[in-house]
């Protein structure tokens, strides 16, 4: 399995719900990241988690909430978020953190295309 | 990690070469360079790596400059479904080097 697998594709959500994004890869990966991308910009990094543990946070407001449950599933809870939260969020892994060269690159998931109304 | 620059946009006439340049002038001895592609609404997709010598696979070649200031992506018989906006991405081996950040990137169309 090659594969970064998010769920759901789509998400439509009031502001006063909660709701969460779900991502899994089986590649043994150890090194999962959110990122956050609005229309016609690039993908910006929120999270990373090493060895599911929290390793970085990119100063992302606290209406978003990440966890690893376990090395192969990493969620993103969601609560009060605003209108300009609307985003496609995407979900990476890679084999290790600071692996660069053969072993580096990142697979990434579809995403989530979010709308907060 | 050194900043990158690419052109905003590119064509391409399906079944030419298409060849996509980064310029990474600040770029240091321990830095790797990345091309990622993102189709409309997808993830975006790692293509190859380099740091020095030229890189071939079944997606693309690299060509990095002797001085490693610049490279060239090379999609060798370009289809309509390689329209996408391709990033070059630095990234240094060693220390703080978690990050993998994005540009603004090249959207390439190929055009039948």
């Amino acid at each position: 399995d090659t594969e970064v697998t998010q769920t759901p594709k789509h998400l439509v959500m009031g502001m006063t719900n909660k709701k969460s994004l779900k991502c899994e890869q089986h590649m043994g990966h150890r090194a999962m990241y959110w990122y956050k991308q609005k229309a016609k910009k690039p993908p910006e990094l929120m999270f990373v988690y090493s060895y599911e543990k929290l390793s970085i946070n990119e100063s992302v407001p606290s209406r978003f909430s990440p966890e690893c449950p376990n090395s192969s599933l990493l969620n993103l809870h969601l609560h009060a978020l605003q209108p300009e939260d609307s985003a496609l969020y995407l979900c990476a892994s890679s084999q290790e953190l600071t692996l660069v060269g053969t072993g580096g690159s990142y697979t990434f998931g579809s995403g989530t295309r979010l709308t907060v109304v | 990690d050194a900043k990158t620059t690419q052109p905003t946009s590119m064509d391409c006439a399906e079944g030419r070469a298409a060849n996509l340049p980064c310029n990474h002038s600040t770029i240091s001895g321990n830095e790797y360079v990345y091309w990622y592609r993102q189709i409309h609404s997808q993830g975006p997709q790692y293509i190859i790596h380099g740091l020095k010598n030229n890189e071939t696979n079944e997606m693309a070649s690299l060509i990095i400059t002797e001085d490693r200031k610049s490279s060239t992506l090379i999609l060798p018989h370009a289809t309509l479904r390689d329209t996408a906006v391709y990033y070059c991405i630095v990234r240094k081996s060693g220390g703080s080097n978690y990050k993998l950040t994005f540009g603004k990137g090249t959207l390439l169309t190929v055009n039948p």
